[in-house]
């Protein structure tokens, strides 16, 4: 069965300080790998998704994972985190083909302080 | 890119009513669409998967009496919390798969609709 861990809950770090937030999977085929950002009584928004090809992926609002395979990880990094990015952040996981479920982690939620 | 719209985006109703939630693409056609429920501080926990056209597909633990979708077209599906309790509050989220997009796994995601049972 297909699951993600993300093993921290919370992170507090100060704006302008790098981040990195960990994720780590088990599937059993190739997977499809996303991270999505949820701010406050929102929906969820993708930042970044992984198939195959460079396994540094780039995203939006200058965040970029890293594909791991023998690590069986997708951590998600950030130079330098603005206020703005405050908010919970889900990593999951999925098959490439056919209509089947993602997995979601239980998330991390990120506090940025002045 | 592709967008994903729920309404209401949040209803407070009494205990005993029912409530409907629409999920719609509306730049894109969706045969399957899926439905989450998230508690404070918590996960997405999947309830159902909705297929146009045909029966929704429930996770287990999830009673299909009480949370009934329908996706009667290709750019909607609904949610009705049925005789809805205070232990039904909770955040419903819905997501999309492109039709067009079938060799990708990504999903569009609604905004939420936040039901509060008093």
């Amino acid at each position: 069965a297909q699951s993600v861990t993300q093993p921290d809950i919370h992170i507090t770090v100060s704006e302008g300080a790098s981040l990195e937030l960990r994720c780590n999977y088990s599937y059993g085929a190739t997977p499809y790998l996303f991270w999505y950002v949820q701010s406050p009584g929102q929906g969820l928004q993708l930042l970044l998704k992984y198939f195959s090809g460079d396994t540094l992926v780039q995203g939006i609002k200058g965040f970029e994972a890293e594909f791991k395979r023998s690590q069986s990880s997708f951590n998600l990094r950030k130079p330098s985190v603005h206020w703005s990015d405050a908010a919970e952040y889900f990593c999951a996981v999925g098959p490439y083909f056919g209509n089947e479920k993602l997995t979601f982690g239980t998330g991390t939620r990120l506090t940025i302080i002045p | 890119g592709a967008v994903v719209s729920q309404h209401p985006s949040w209803v407070i109703c009494k205990s005993g009513t029912s409530v409907k939630i629409e999920c719609r693409s509306l730049d894109f056609q969706a045969t399957t669409m899926f439905w989450y429920r998230q508690f404070p501080k918590q996960s997405l926990m999947l309830m159902a998967t909705s297929n146009e056209g045909s029966k929704a597909t429930y996770e287990q633990g999830v009673e299909k009496d009480k949370f009934l979708i329908n996706h009667a077209s290709l750019t909607l599906s609904t949610l009705t919390v049925t005789s809805a309790h205070p232990e039904d509050s909770s955040f419903y989220i819905c997501s999309a798969r492109d039709k067009a997009v079938t060799n990708t796994g990504e999903l569009f995601f609604g905004e939420g609709s936040r039901l509060t049972v008093l």
